[in-house]
């Protein structure tokens, strides 16, 4: 499944496939992006990071993919787990290298169908 | 290791009243965000704190505030409460350290109801 464009507000993915979150972000001189998962009545749980100077980063299961030049990030989530249903955010640091200062996407609603 | 903890978990309040939120970051880690999330405007930054400094600022009125102490525990208060200040507030800690940002840690947020 795929949040196609610059923002879907939910994405439905069968289990076990592959999913893609979508995500532009605002500021072009923005160096560092994260992705969080906020399950229900949760915080927001660090995903994966990734600095301006990279296109692509992989981790567990998760990659994440930086276009600078349309200023877009995705996220791909493969082989797509019922624990993975919950809410993706997507941020970007409008601050220096070493303090923080967040701006968070709208957020995906994923929901993992059985 | 001891996650970030909030409190209180729940509050209510009426308009007019102020309200104190309690942040307790990771051992070690000595920088403190205050974010806000509601429906409407999803999450939003209110500051960053760091060694008792106040590093960064988001973009709300004057009756948002906070304080970090010696032990890197972070307060915020809202004052002249109004309805539209009902919300989940959240707290987020990391090292804070030069040499480039390190992964933020939220804790579960107090869910401020104003009546």
């Amino acid at each position: 499944g795929e949040s196609v464009g610059l923002h879907l507000p939910t994405l439905s993915v069968q289990e076990g496939d592959n999913s893609i979150i979508n995500c532009a972000y605002s500021n072009s001189a923005s160096d560092y992006f994260i992705w969080y998962k906020q399950e229900s009545g949760k915080g927001p749980q660090f995903i994966i990071d990734i600095r301006s100077n990279m296109d692509k980063r992989q981790g567990q299961r998760v990659t994440v993919l930086l276009n600078k030049t349309v200023k877009h990030l995705s996220l791909q989530i493969a082989a797509t787990q019922p624990g993975d249903s919950a809410v993706y955010f997507c941020a970007e640091n409008l601050s220096g290298s070493n303090d923080y200062k967040l701006s968070f996407g709208a957020g995906t609603t994923v929901t993992v169908r059985a | 290791k001891a996650g970030v903890t909030q409190t209180p978990r729940y509050l209510i309040k009426t308009r007019g009243q102020q309200v104190t939120l309690s942040c307790s970051p990771i051992s070690g880690h000595r920088s403190v965000s205050w974010y806000q999330q509601t429906p409407g405007q999803g999450l939003q930054f209110l500051f960053e704190y760091f060694s008792e400094t106040q590093r960064n600022k988001g973009n709300f009125p004057g009756r948002f505030s906070g304080r970090q102490f010696s032990n890197s525990r972070s307060e915020m208060n809202v004052s002249t409460l109004e309805l539209g200040d009902s919300a989940l507030y959240l707290c987020a800690s990391s090292t804070g350290l030069a040499g480039g940002l390190s992964e933020q840690f939220f804790g579960p947020g107090t869910r401020l109801t104003v009546l």
